[in-house]
């Protein structure tokens, strides 16, 4: 079935760095843009990042430009996010989403991964 | 940028009952690019209605989406228990996206 597994969550102290994966099963990954969002704990939620289903577009949030950098590997049907210079504001679970070409839409997510930034 | 605001934050109804929960978008916004989701505590987010309006795969049809322009509403006809839940607004076109603050529906 169509599924997305996100792993590589934990903790890391401020100024640290963390490298999330996203693997995804049951559908054409190549076919599709791809999308990061972040919940902090008893928050709502925020997008993080989007890259495009080649990967030569990439967008992300003023909150995480210059820090943070998605890429994908189509042969491995997988997805990455490059957190660097980490704080403890970016503590959150991070989920992976499917997007739902046309319409800007996450339609399949992931369980989530815990990312906790602190000393 | 677009800011989308939520009301209300906090909704108490009964079973058997019908929920209306608004969303404004600080201006215009295509249909398009409108959706709503709900999250269950401990779960991931689950999409509800995309362009505003179409039902996702396996959305019962006691959900509703509307709206247009600045003001968007998510029905719900006739309350489940399951149906109790936060729930997002969002607007998402390349290169921003947006969710709502949410509106958390508990049972009254």
């Amino acid at each position: 079935q169509v599924q997305l597994v996100e792993s590589g969550g934990g903790v890391v102290q401020p100024g640290g760095s963390l490298r999330l994966a996203c693997a995804a099963s049951g559908f054409t990954f190549s076919s599709h843009g791809m999308h990061w969002v972040r919940q902090a704990p008893g928050k709502g939620l925020e997008w993080v990042t989007f890259i495009w289903s080649d990967g030569s577009g990439k967008d992300y949030a003023d909150s995480v430009k210059g820090r943070f950098t998605v890429s994908r590997d189509n042969s491995r049907n997988t997805q990455y996010l490059q957190m660097n210079s980490l704080r403890a504001d970016d503590t959150a679970v991070y989920y992976c989403a499917k997007d739902l070409f046309g319409y800007g839409a996450f339609d399949i997510w992931g369980q989530g991964t815990m990312v906790t930034v602190s000393s | 940028e677009i800011v989308l605001t939520q009301s209300p934050g906090t909704l108490s109804l009964s079973p058997g009952e019908r929920a209306t929960l608004s969303c404004r978008a600080s201006h215009s916004v295509s249909t398009s690019y409108f959706a709503w989701y709900q999250q269950k505590p401990g779960q991931a987010p689950r999409l509800l209605i995309f362009g505003a309006s179409s039902r996702a795969t396996g959305i019962p049809d006691r959900f509703t989406g509307s709206g247009s322009g600045t003001d968007f509403t998510l029905t719900i006809s006739r309350l489940e228990p399951e149906d109790f839940a936060v729930y997002y607004c969002h607007h998402g076109r390349s290169p921003l996206y947006t969710f709502g603050q949410g509106t958390k529906l508990e049972i009254k």
